[in-house]
């Protein structure tokens, strides 16, 4: 079974904080995502990479960075956080092809107070 | 544009009722895929099928089964005899080889099975 596991399932944050969200793959997938998910917006694409070190923006980067230094590992990085930013973040990943199935982690929670 | 439209944002059905989500697609790519995906209370995204453009066969796995027409754009999910454990957030997806495989996700349905 493909297994996405991401740091924290709640996480709650102050303005101008720096926060990490991490996710962790065990299959050995080449590309890997971060989107979130607003109420009557969906979900939405972040960044994403299909190769360590590569990172490709999506549709909402603005605000966000990424770091992929090892395969397995895909960490979604808030420089000074907003309370615009509070939303629940998913993180993907899938094997080869980029339209390859994605499997999804439990999502974390972000609240910026 | 590729676009994905499920216009039943939700749907409440008695348990053992059969229950039809919709879904209907843009593209003007001749190779994409469909996707559907589950997310229960607790939030998870869990996979259900993935289906390619060039394979219109309906699929039945269990009490879920799916039906692909390209003449209509539509990849539409029924689960047949429902129960309280399928209610969850549906979502509908589109993946286009000529769109670095990014995934365009429908609104989702919210489907609530009452005992």
């Amino acid at each position: 079974d493909v297994k996405v596991t991401q740091s924290s399932r709640y996480l709650v944050k102050r303005t101008g904080e720096k926060v990490f969200l991490e996710c962790v793959q065990d299959m050995d997938h080449e590309n890997m995502f971060w989107y979130r998910q607003d109420p009557g917006l969906g979900l939405r694409l972040i960044y994403f990479s299909y190769d360590v070190k590569m990172k490709e923006k999506g549709d909402i980067p603005e605000g966000y960075s990424v770091s992929r230094e090892k395969k397995e590992r895909f960490s979604l990085i808030l420089e000074s956080a907003s309370t615009n930013q509070t939303s629940m973040y998913l993180c993907a990943s899938s094997l080869g092809q980029l339209t390859d199935t994605q499997y999804f982690g439990p999502g974390t929670r972000l609240t910026v107070l | 544009a590729q676009k994905v439209t499920q216009a039943q944002t939700e749907i409440s059905v008695v348990e053992k009722e059969d229950v039809t989500l919709d879904c209907v697609y843009e593209t003007r790519d001749t190779t994409y895929y469909l996707f559907w995906y589950k997310q229960p209370p607790s939030g998870e995204l869990v996979f259900l099928i993935r289906r390619n453009s060039f394979d219109e066969q309906n699929e039945i796995s269990g009490r879920y089964s799916w039906n692909f027409q390209k003449s209509t754009s539509s990849f539409n999910f029924t689960i047949t005899a429902s129960q309280v454990v399928d209610s969850a957030v549906y979502f509908c997806a589109l993946s286009e080889e000529g769109q670095g495989g990014k995934l365009i996700f429908g609104q989702g349905t919210e489907l609530s099975v009452k005992p």
